[in-house]
């Protein structure tokens, strides 16, 4: 089952525009990451937020962590046409095992040169 | 460091067969994981194996099964393949220690005629 929910499930918007994906997730969590996927290729870790910490940042990257809401932002900054992929939040629960992700069904950004 | 290897990357078979699905993990890693992604389920957890054991195993049914070497390259196989076994495979592994970000492999995209 999925434990994440991504809003929205599309979302288009123009070169050097911020884009904001939303993850909402049901059970306590150890860590919460955030992926990249180009079009039916492999995944990519972009950033990984401990349930302890509220915000990261990673170059163009702002994730926020919301406990009490089971809720996660990320947030990219001066989007660039290369930004254009699926974005997936995961996350990992206590006593889960920390190598078994559950995802949700992501968000499709599309920037638009 | 090379990264995640999958082999084949795409496989075609017929209903009723079976398929191997090969996996190389990051040097030094020990932890290999293995995810079904389709459009209408998501990405979903297969099993993790660490250590030539298995760890945990999400909710599939037996015809889906793995295994992990003593050099870490891990397999899964999957017996009298079905329509709704069509999908893209990932394998993922993780450091021995530190974050659990998981890397991902290009993945294996399985059609079953």
């Amino acid at each position: 089952s999925q434990q994440g929910e991504e809003d929205p499930q599309a979302l288009s918007i123009q070169e050097g525009e911020n884009a904001t994906m939303n993850c909402s997730y049901k059970t306590s969590i150890n860590n919460l990451q955030w992926y990249r996927q180009n079009s039916g290729r492999g995944l990519v870790h972009l950033i990984l937020i401990r349930s302890n910490e509220r915000e990261k940042h990673s170059g163009r990257l702002r994730v926020t962590l919301d406990t009490s809401k089971k809720s996660s932002s990320l947030l990219i900054t001066a989007s660039r046409a290369a930004d254009t992929a699926s974005y997936f939040c995961a996350t990992d629960a206590p006593g889960a095992g920390s190598y078994q992700l559950t995802f949700g069904k992501g968000t499709k950004l599309s920037v638009i040169p | 460091k090379a990264g995640v290897t999958q082999t084949p990357r795409y496989l075609i078979k017929t209903r009723g067969q079976q398929v191997t699905l090969s996996c190389s993990p990051i040097s030094g890693h020990r932890s290999v994981s293995w995810y079904q992604q389709t459009p209408g389920q998501g990405l979903q957890f297969l099993f993790e194996y660490f250590s030539e054991t298995q760890r945990n195993k999400g909710n599939f049914p037996g015809r889906f099964s793995g295994r992990q070497f003593s050099n870490s390259r891990s397999e899964m196989n999957v017996s009298t393949l079905e329509l709704g076994d069509s999908a893209l495979y990932l394998c993922a592994s993780s450091p021995p220690q530190g974050a659990n970000e998981q890397f991902f492999g290009p993945g294996t995209r399985l059609t079953v005629l």
